[in-house]
C-alpha cells in the first residue's frame, strides 16, 4: 500500500461523457502527478501540481483538465470521452515534487463504450 | 515512438536463470528509475541511478546507468516467481518530468 488512494477504481461511461477521477496524496506529500497508461501509449506523465498550483504539463489533451484543492486532494477530468481515452489512470504523489520518490495509487480503469 | 527503447519486450524464464532487461535512449537524462509493476497495481519504484557508469545492487538486482546518461540496465541473477511483473524505465527531464519506456514483461515460471 503506497498510501496514495484513487477513487473510484473501475469506471465504465459512453463516449462524450465527462469523468472526474479522484486522487488523494500520502499524507505529507505536496505534490500529485497524474498519468495515463494503454496498451498503445504505455505509461505518459499529464500534468504535476505542487502545493494547489500547475508545475509541469506532459501530454494531457485540451479536453483533459486537473487541479489540487486547498486540502492537497486532486481530481482529473476528462470530458468529450472518446473510446481512445480508454486506459488506467494514475495518481503519484512526492513530498516536494522533484526528482525524489513518486509514489503511485492503485490506478482507475477507465472504459469507453 | 518511444523517446526510451526497452528491450526485451517480453521475456519467459524457468527459475534459478539471469536476465538483462535493457533502456536505451539517444538523449541524455538527469536520472533514470527503474519500476516495477504488479497486475492490478502502480509501479513501485525499484532505484534511482544519476550519475554516468553508476551500479547500484538491491538484492540479486543489478542496475547500470551508461557513462554518458543515455541507456542503462537491469540484471537479475537467480530469477525467482516473485520477480514475475512489467519493468518499466523512465528518464527524468526538464527537471522532474519522467518518461517512460514500452516496459519489459517478466514471467518466471517455477
Amino acid at each position: 500500500d503506497s498510501g496514495v488512494t484513487q477513487t473510484p477504481k473501475h469506471l465504465i461511461t459512453a463516449t462524450g461523457q465527462r469523468v472526474t477521477l479522484r486522487c488523494s496524496p500520502r499524507s505529507g506529500d505536496l505534490s500529485v502527478y497524474w498519468y495515463q497508461q494503454s496498451l498503445d501509449q504505455g505509461l505518459q506523465f499529464l500534468i504535476q501540481y505542487y502545493n494547489g498550483e500547475e508545475r509541469a504539463k506532459g501530454n494531457i489533451l485540451e479536453r483533459f483538465s486537473a487541479q489540487q484543492f486547498p486540502d492537497l486532494h486532486s481530481e482529473l477530468n476528462l470530458s468529450s470521452l472518446e473510446l481512445g481515452d480508454s486506459a488506467l489512470y494514475f495518481c503519484a504523489s512526492s513530498v516536494y515534487g522533484g526528482l525524489e520518490t513518486q509514489y503511485f495509487g492503485p490506478g482507475t480503469r477507465l472504459l469507453v463504450l | 515512438t518511444q523517446l526510451l527503447e526497452q528491450s526485451p519486450q517480453f521475456l519467459s524464464i524457468q527459475e534459478g536463470e539471469n536476465l538483462t532487461v535493457y533502456c536505451n535512449s539517444s538523449s541524455v537524462f538527469s536520472s533514470l528509475q527503474w519500476y516495477r509493476q504488479e497486475p492490478g497495481e502502480g509501479p513501485v519504484l525499484l532505484v534511482t541511478v544519476v550519475t554516468g557508469g553508476e551500479v547500484k545492487k538491491l538484492k540479486r538486482l543489478t542496475f547500470q546507468f551508461g557513462d554518458a546518461r543515455k541507456d542503462s540496465s537491469l540484471h537479475i541473477t537467480a530469477a525467482q516467481p516473485g520477480d514475475t511483473g512489467l519493468y518499466l524505465c523512465a528518464g527524468a527531464r526538464d527537471g522532474n518530468k519522467l518518461v517512460f519506456g514500452a516496459g519489459t514483461i517478466l514471467r518466471v515460471k517455477s
